[in-house]
């Protein structure tokens, strides 16, 4: 079946950039999406990308794609302690409703 | 604004009993969904619904059944609660994107 990898764990310094990746199989794939929890809540929709755009730009966050590779990641400039939080990349595709499937999600953690 | 809202944020149940776990959405949407999240393991499907009375099983949907009566309405129920359900549960209801509820962290004992 189609899979999200994504890597668990991130560790940033204040003020440095974070950089989470992922991957994806599906090569239909129409929007691809980043998601944030925070501890003890719910998941909050970040930002997404239609899959025939390869960067979208939103104050501090990137999102690059790289449909050819399957590749998603969201960069975050001038990581702030609010930062902290498990960020998952999901997707879907036209053929799938909306069925979403997320990756296992990566903690962001903040050094000060 | 959107809103998804779940009926309680935290439960603790005993093994053997009868457990609800109510979803509410006021968007309007046709699509909703029910996860679990453990540790380690990301958001597993359990079961998904795109109309009134009708649902969908999801990845792991054993141990777990849904009801549907009303569009804004989303119920999952476990017939008889396990410790291996413990868990902490997600509802969501979608458009194009998905919609998530604060989550209700329940217990098993």
């Amino acid at each position: 079946g189609e899979d999200v990898e994504q890597s668990l764990f991130l560790s940033v310094r204040e003020g440095d950039s974070s950089v989470i990746n992922c991957t994806y199989t599906d090569s239909s794939s129409t929007y691809l999406y980043w998601y944030k929890q925070e501890p003890g809540a719910g998941l909050q929709l970040l930002t997404y990308i239609f899959s025939n755009m390869d960067m979208k730009q939103d104050q501090r966050l990137t999102v690059l794609l790289n449909k050819k590779d399957k590749h998603l990641s969201l960069r975050i400039a001038d990581t702030q302690t609010g930062d902290s939080a498990i960020y998952f990349c999901a997707e879907t595709s036209t053929n799938r409703d909306d069925k979403i499937i997320f990756g296992k999600g990566t903690r962001l953690h903040i050094l000060p | 604004d959107v809103k998804v809202t779940q009926s309680s944020r935290y439960l603790v149940k005993r093994t053997g009993e009868k457990v609800f776990l109510e979803c509410v959405q006021d968007m309007d949407h046709e699509n909703m969904f029910w996860y679990r999240q453990d540790p380690g393991l990301g958001l597993r499907l359990i079961y998904f619904s795109y109309d009134v009375k009708m649902k969908e099983k999801g990845d792991i949907p054993e141990g777990y059944s849904v009801s549907r009566e009303k569009k804004e309405r989303f119920s999952l129920i476990l017939e008889s609660a396990s410790t291996n359900q413990t868990s902490m549960y997600l509802c969501a209801s979608s458009s194009h994107q998905q919609y998530f509820g604060p989550g209700t962290r329940l217990t098993v004992t």
